[in-house]
């Protein structure tokens, strides 16, 4: 079985551009994450998905950051425009649609913001 | 906010020597999960266990075990006989709320000397 799948593995842009970053969940995973992780803490949740709705976005920077999942499979994260302190692992997680399952993460995208 | 913690910020160990990390939650939840991951240097979280609030029972997978003590809000990872591949970062993580999120803790970077 395939693994989570995110693209690309790593990003470097200047302060006030933008980026986007896809990521192809487990087949069959109805529930899809993406997270950010700061270099030495662990990963944040900023945007859930169930199906192709939004479940929770509350740690979601909306002025900047955006995110969708159309069809209810592959998701975009986009940030726009990008800021100094946006530098950061971005991690796509998926998980069955059962109480409490397990999260399997991608390898995550290394974004470096000059 | 519910936290997780890991006081444990660094452990080095000599390899075949037994290996404790701590985890203490905070939770309001009756019914909640509890999961340990693993991120080795190339980056990817990987799902190590999960545990029903429910199931107090000790479990042993090969050379990991885990003690969950509900009284005390603690969930505990012993790796016994150490190898150096088991040289990562840690993290224990807990659901919250309806639409189980995780919260994960800052992590225990564990490094096995040869």
């Amino acid at each position: 079985e395939a693994g989570v799948a995110q693209s690309p593995r790593y990003k470097i842009i200047e302060k006030r551009q933008s980026v986007a970053f896809w990521c192809n969940p487990i087949s069959g995973h109805a529930t899809l994450y993406w997270y950010q992780q700061i270099l030495g803490q662990g990963p944040k949740l900023l945007i859930q998905f169930q199906n192709n709705g939004v479940v929770d976005d509350s740690q979601l920077p909306k002025d900047r950051f955006s995110a969708e999942r159309l069809k209810g499979v592959d998701s975009t994260l986009k940030i726009q425009p990008a800021k100094l302190e946006d530098s950061a692992v971005y991690l796509c997680a998926s998980s069955a649609d059962s109480p409490g399952g397990a999260q399997y993460f991608g390898p995550g995208t290394r974004l470096l913001v000059l | 906010a519910q936290k997780v913690t890991q006081a444990q910020t660094e452990i080095s160990v000599v390899e075949k020597e037994d290996v404790t990390l701590d985890c203490v939650y905070e939770t309001r939840d009756t019914t909640y999960y509890l999961f340990w991951y693993k991120q080795p240097p190339s980056g990817e979280l990987v799902f190590l266990i999960r545990r029903n609030s429910f199931d107090e029972q000790n479990e042993i997978s090969g050379r990991y075990s885990w003690n969950f003590q509900k009284s005390t809000s603690s969930f505990n990872f012993t790796i016994t006989a150490s190898q150096v591949v088991d040289s990562a970062v840690y993290f224990c993580a807990r659901t919250s709320g309806s639409a189980r999120q995780l919260t994960f803790g800052s992590g225990t970077q564990l490094t096995v000397l040869p």
